[in-house]
């Protein structure tokens, strides 16, 4: 799978739009850009992903570039609850489909 | 909550202690994953199992490992002779395989949390 970089760090203040880049240059034709979110202690929670498309659903909005090598994680207007370490994945949607974290954006939330 | 379930949440066990984790995945899906996260690092993958098949195996699971998906539905991670380098959040993941575009997420459970003394 291609690698990623992510910023290790970044706050935000609540109500406002968090914006969490993501890079992956050596992104293949058929791997998809995956967004998932890791909360102190907990299971990661899967929040959105796409293949070359735009994508909102109830949680996040993706935009991807059109070269594809870089993606944007939106947070419309975040809470406290979206303080947590954000990890940007690609991989193919057929065979081998194990995610491959990296270390991930901690956001935080500012009151 | 995302439907997968794993038990115990914690274990605590000295060092030479064998341990079984179990993890129930969400009831239709047909694949299933086991990751480990040491402190401060992203999960990192252990093994995966089609139905009850197991199709791959991370280097980084040592013959003191064992996995098992008997019938295709709850899967078993054992670890014989436990040492402190085991410590670590042991995560369960499930999806179902479907050959369209935009199939396969990957669910999370909580995750097993394991401390060796």
């Amino acid at each position: 799978d291609a690698k990623t970089t992510q910023p290790p760090s970044m706050d935000c203040a609540e109500g406002r739009a968090a914006n969490l880049p993501c890079n992956h240059s050596t992104i293949s034709g058929n791997e998809y850009v995956y967004w998932y979110r890791q909360i102190h202690s907990q299971g990661p929670q899967y929040i959105i992903h796409g293949l070359k498309n735009n994508e909102t659903n109830e949680m996040a909005s993706l935009i991807i570039t059109e070269d594809r090598k870089s993606s944007t994680l939106i947070l419309p207007h975040a809470t406290l609850r979206d303080t947590a370490v954000y990890y940007c994945i690609v991989r193919v949607n057929f065979g081998n489909e194990k995610l491959t974290f990296g270390t991930g954006t901690r956001l935080t939330i500012i009151p | 909550d995302t439907g997968v379930s794993q038990d115990p949440r914690h274990k605590i066990t000295k060092r030479g202690q064998n341990v079984t984790f179990r993890c129930d995945p969400i009831s239709e899906h047909n694949r299933l994953y086991w990751y480990r996260q040491t402190l401060g690092q992203g999960p990192e993958f252990l093994t995966y199992f089609q139905n009850e098949a197991q199709l791959e195996k991370s280097r980084l699971l040592s013959d003191r490992f064992s996995a098992e998906r008997p019938k295709g539905s709850f899967s078993t991670l054992e670890i014989q002779r436990t040492e402190q380098g085991d410590s670590a959040m042991y995560l369960c993941a499930s999806s179902l395989v479907e050959y369209r575009e935009g199939a396969n997420t990957q669910y999370f459970g909580p995750g097993t949390r394991l401390t060796v003394l």
